[in-house]
């Protein structure tokens, strides 16, 4: 298997602009989690899924950000507008629950500068 | 709740010499405890898991963590350290609920001096 797949995995954008995370978890997983990382704040689950399905998206900062899963292939992590402070590696994991539990697998990250 | 944390946000070691990365655990039921490594400009690896079997397991790269339940500590060692440990790790814990989640402590980076 490939791992987990995430594009971009640079993205430099210009605030009020429209950001848009990618991630294709392994396959037969059934659990996915959206990670950001800061010097400041260390590792943050910002939201997971289960068979697709939301389950906790307490670590969402805030409205701005959104996160869609809609099939068990793919999931999207969308930040509108974006700003300055967004700023960050964005990683995302996936699990399979029962073939070894709590194992989670981590993509390369996506590196997001908000100017 | 869960949590987990590491002694230390900076570790600085001599190649050759005993690595020792603290964590302490809290958990209202039996733990599950992890250990993953962060290479520079990498997503977290796991480098070694203890699920309630032996309470010494091993792991990947000659790491080893010991589970002592009296302590509330999972530390992790390695005997002699070399240049390519240079990283950042994390201990965490399960949420032993139902779901796979589990909460990760805020790291340890570990320099290796030649």
């Amino acid at each position: 298997d490939a791992g987990v797949i995430q594009s971009p995995r640079h993205e430099v954008t210009e605030m009020g602009q429209e950001v848009t995370l990618r991630c294709k978890p392994i396959s037969g997983h059934d659990y996915l989690f959206w990670y950001r990382q800061t010097m400041m704040r260390g590792l943050e689950l910002l939201i997971y899924f289960n068979n697709n399905v939301p389950i906790d998206d307490s670590g969402m900062p805030e409205d701005r950000f959104s996160a869609k899963m809609p099939n068990a292939s793919f999931s999207t992590l969308k930040i509108q507008p974006s700003e300055p402070r967004d700023s960050a590696v964005y990683f995302c994991a996936s699990s399979s629950y029962f073939d070894s539990p709590y194992e989670q697998y981590f993509g390369p990250g996506t590196r997001l500068t908000v100017t | 709740a869960q949590s987990v944390t590491q002694l230390g946000s900076h570790v600085s070691v001599s190649e050759g010499a005993l690595v020792l990365l603290r964590c302490n655990y809290s958990s209202s039921v039996p733990p599950y405890l992890f250990w993953y490594v962060q290479y520079p400009n990498q997503g977290l690896q796991l480098l070694l898991k203890y699920t309630s079997a032996a309470t010494l397991v091993k792991g990947i790269n000659g790491f080893e963590a010991e589970f002592k339940k009296s302590e509330t500590s999972f530390h992790l060692t390695k005997p002699s350290a070399h240049m390519s440990d240079a990283a950042e790790y994390f201990c965490a814990v399960s949420d032993r609920n139902r779901d796979d989640k589990i909460i990760f402590g805020k790291g340890t980076r570990l320099h290796i001096l030649p």
